[in-house]
């Protein structure tokens, strides 16, 4: 069974840094790519970005409102996948979700809990 | 950039009654197109994929249809968990739509 379990979010301050992890189970996280979709609270769903499987380059992508600011990466070894994010600002408060990118389906097949992220003062 | 609009923001039916949702490209996106259904409280579900495909377990009740820019989703006849937001989203360059409210009337 495919699990995602997304944990680091939290309260941090505009201008301030978090790093949120995804833990996969389930399938051969080395062979998948990873998206983030993050959702503000009360609105729609927003990518933020992807990272693809290394033997397919490990290529990265970044939504235009987080390029720069937030970076992906993960970790085969441990089967996890990263979301480092610095200087945050208001507009980053949002739950963020990890999906796999096309492990079945070319679309977001598998999705986590989500974890919260709140950037205030 | 590829926009998706989605309409009308909210439906309100009863259960039992056929929703008819819609999602309009900006430009064509072919057949890649998906929808997802999110409960409140829960990750959003991927329901159809490449426009008419139902994903792994989603009932025959939901269908997608359409291509190029104007694609439908269509809920032949309304269950009470069925009641959620509906998502489109292109497969290209990963954007979603706005989202539509099904709720009961």
């Amino acid at each position: 069974e495919v699990q995602l379990v997304e944990s680091g979010g939290g309260l941090v301050k505009p201008g301030g840094s978090l790093r949120l992890s995804c833990s996969a189970s389930g399938f051969t996280f080395s062979y998948v790519w990873m998206s983030w979709v993050r959702q503000a609270p009360g609105k729609g769903l927003e990518w933020v970005g992807r990272i693809k499987s290394k033997t397919e380059g490990g290529t990265i992508d970044y939504a235009a409102p987080v390029k720069g600011r937030f970076t992906i990466s993960r970790d085969d070894s441990t089967n996890t996948l990263y979301l480092q994010m610095n200087s945050l600002k208001t507009d980053d408060t949002a739950v963020y979700y990890c999906t796999t990118d096309g492990y079945i389906l070319d679309y977001f097949d598998f999705w986590g809990q989500g974890t919260l992220v709140t950037v205030s003062s | 950039e590829i926009v998706l609009t989605q309409s009308p923001a909210t439906l309100s039916l009863s259960p039992g009654e056929r929703a008819t949702l819609s999602c309009r490209a900006s430009q064509s996106v072919g057949s890649y197109l998906g929808w997802y259904q999110q409960k409140p409280g829960q990750a959003p579900r991927l329901l159809i994929y490449d426009a008419s495909n139902r994903a792994t377990g989603i009932p025959a009740r939901f269908r997608g249809s359409g291509s190029g820019t104007d694609f439908t989703l269509t809920i032949s006849s309304l269950e009470p968990e069925d009641f959620a937001v509906y998502y489109c989203q292109q497969r290209n360059t990963l954007t979603f739509g706005g989202g539509t409210k099904v709720e009961i009337k």
